[in-house]
């Protein structure tokens, strides 16, 4: 089962943040968190992943809270190509794959 | 560099028959693994080949199973088809064992879209 927690669905206006949370409380100090996205019926697209401090790359941020619990996606400036279902993603311990949960469907108004 | 290929794109099987999937990794990558998605159950894990050996296995029946040959590419075969196995099967490469120590991404492919009547 996936170990984390996502809002279902969220909106947000064209040409401003799209601020994606997601709840990992159970999270321990070796895990990874990773986002990924889907844009429909195309694969999953590898976003950003992080591990305590905050990561920032050419798509978005990752802000991990110090207690590691819960962490934020920033997508800065959204577009309409980026209407997708985000998955937040904690990579379990040892020799195991990404279990992805349902993820967030962030729908980009115009 | 190209990018995860998956082929056929789609496909149209009956009940009863089996498909063959095939995947070719990103040069250089070494791990592949395979995901199914379906409206009710999401995306979830099939298996996981790294160097010509199955690493890791999802909770699928025996009809579903794997190979990946030594230039990494991979083939995902299932047998016996059900309604219930009509989803998009998505292949993802990394350049190494994924389940390893450290941080990994994975690079997916468009996926093939199998139905079955």
């Amino acid at each position: 089962d996936a170990k984390t927690t996502q809002p279902p669905s969220m909106d947000c206006a064209e040409g401003r943040a799209a601020n994606l949370p997601c709840n990992h409380s159970t999270i321990s100090g070796n895990e990874y968190v990773y986002w990924y996205r889907q844009i429909h019926s195309q694969g999953p697209q590898y976003i950003i992943h992080g591990l305590k401090n905050n990561e920032t790359n050419e798509m978005a941020s990752l802000i991990i809270t110090e207690d590691r619990k819960s962490s934020t996606l920033i997508l800065p400036h959204a577009t309409l190509r980026d209407t997708a279902v985000y998955y937040c993603i904690v990579r379990e311990s040892g020799n195991t794959p990404l279990v992805f949960g349902k993820g967030t469907r962030l729908s980009v108004i115009a | 560099k190209a990018g995860v290929t998956q082929t056929p794109r789609y496909l149209i099987k009956t009940r009863g028959q089996q498909v063959t999937l095939s995947c070719s990794p990103i040069s250089g990558h070494r791990s592949v693994s395979w995901y199914q998605q379906t409206p009710g159950q999401g995306l979830q894990f099939l298996f996981e080949y790294f160097s010509e050996t199955q690493r890791n296995k999802g909770n699928f029946p025996g009809r579903f199973s794997g190979r990946q040959f030594s230039n990494s590419r991979s083939e995902m075969n299932v047998s016996t088809l059900e309604l219930g196995d009509s989803a998009l099967y998505l292949c993802a490469s990394s350049p190494h064992l994924f389940g390893g120590a450290g941080a990994n991404v994975l690079t997916f492919g468009a996926g093939s879209r199998l139905t079955v009547l």
